[in-house]
């Protein structure tokens, strides 16, 4: 069974701060995807890396797939208020028949403070 | 807007009724994924169908059941309801090459 856990499960920092969220597993996976979620609402997409070492920039938050595809991290520069929510990495797992299926950390919340 | 719809979007029932939840995936996607939230297990896969079949089982219970439909939309239905049945239920969908799934606003279920 593929487990990804995610680390810190809480944090709380204030605005201007930089921070990174980590999320590790004893399982190779075909990818890795972070999503943000708001309260309520269903997790959005905010990037997908494939490859080992991959690292990718999306304005102010930069993630980056570990070599051996068992981790990643996701840093946030500078953080805003408007960055608060809960962050989840997603690690994908091809099954039979070619199946593609996600298994979830359990989420890091993300509170920054004015 | 993911462009995945799911209804209803808030659904109060008691202890041993049934429900059915309602997934439309975002247009061309052909698979669609349950999930089930809730606040001490996380996001937990339940099933995946792919145009119209099942293809990926995850921790669904036996008085929960899915379908397909040619039309790709796809029915949760949850029976035998027990209080710890209440959750958020996300519906996802995905391309058929693309493991990037993209979620529904979900529909909270809430058993008495």
């Amino acid at each position: 069974t593929q487990l990804l856990e995610q680390s810190p499960q809480f944090l709380s920092i204030q605005e201007g701060e930089n921070l990174t969220v980590y999320c590790n597993s004893s399982s190779v996976f075909s990818s890795l995807q972070w999503y943000r979620q708001e309260p309520g609402e269903g997790p959005v997409l905010l990037v997908t890396v494939v490859t080992g070492g991959e690292v990718k920039k999306l304005k102010r938050l930069t993630f980056q797939f570990g070599d051996a595809r068992k981790d990643s991290s996701l840093h946030i520069t500078a953080a805003q208020p408007g960055d608060t929510g809960l962050y989840l990495c997603a690690g994908g797992v091809v099954g039979i028949q070619g199946a593609q299926k996600l298994v979830f950390g359990q989420g890091t919340r993300l509170t920054i403070n004015p | 807007d993911s462009g995945v719809t799911q209804t209803p979007k808030h659904l109060i029932t008691a202890t041993g009724q049934r429900v059915t939840l309602r997934c439309s995936p975002r247009s061309g996607d052909l698979s669609v994924y349950w999930y089930q939230q809730s606040l001490d297990q996380g996001l937990q896969f339940l099933i995946q169908y792919y145009n119209g079949e099942e293809r990926a089982k995850g921790n669904i219970l036996e008085r929960f059941s899915a379908q397909q439909f040619p039309d790709l939309h796809s029915e949760l239905n949850l029976s035998s309801l027990e209080l710890g049945d209440s959750a958020l239920y996300f519906c996802a969908s995905s391309g058929p090459t693309s493991d990037e799934q993209f979620f529904g606003p979900g529909t909270r279920l809430t058993v008495l």
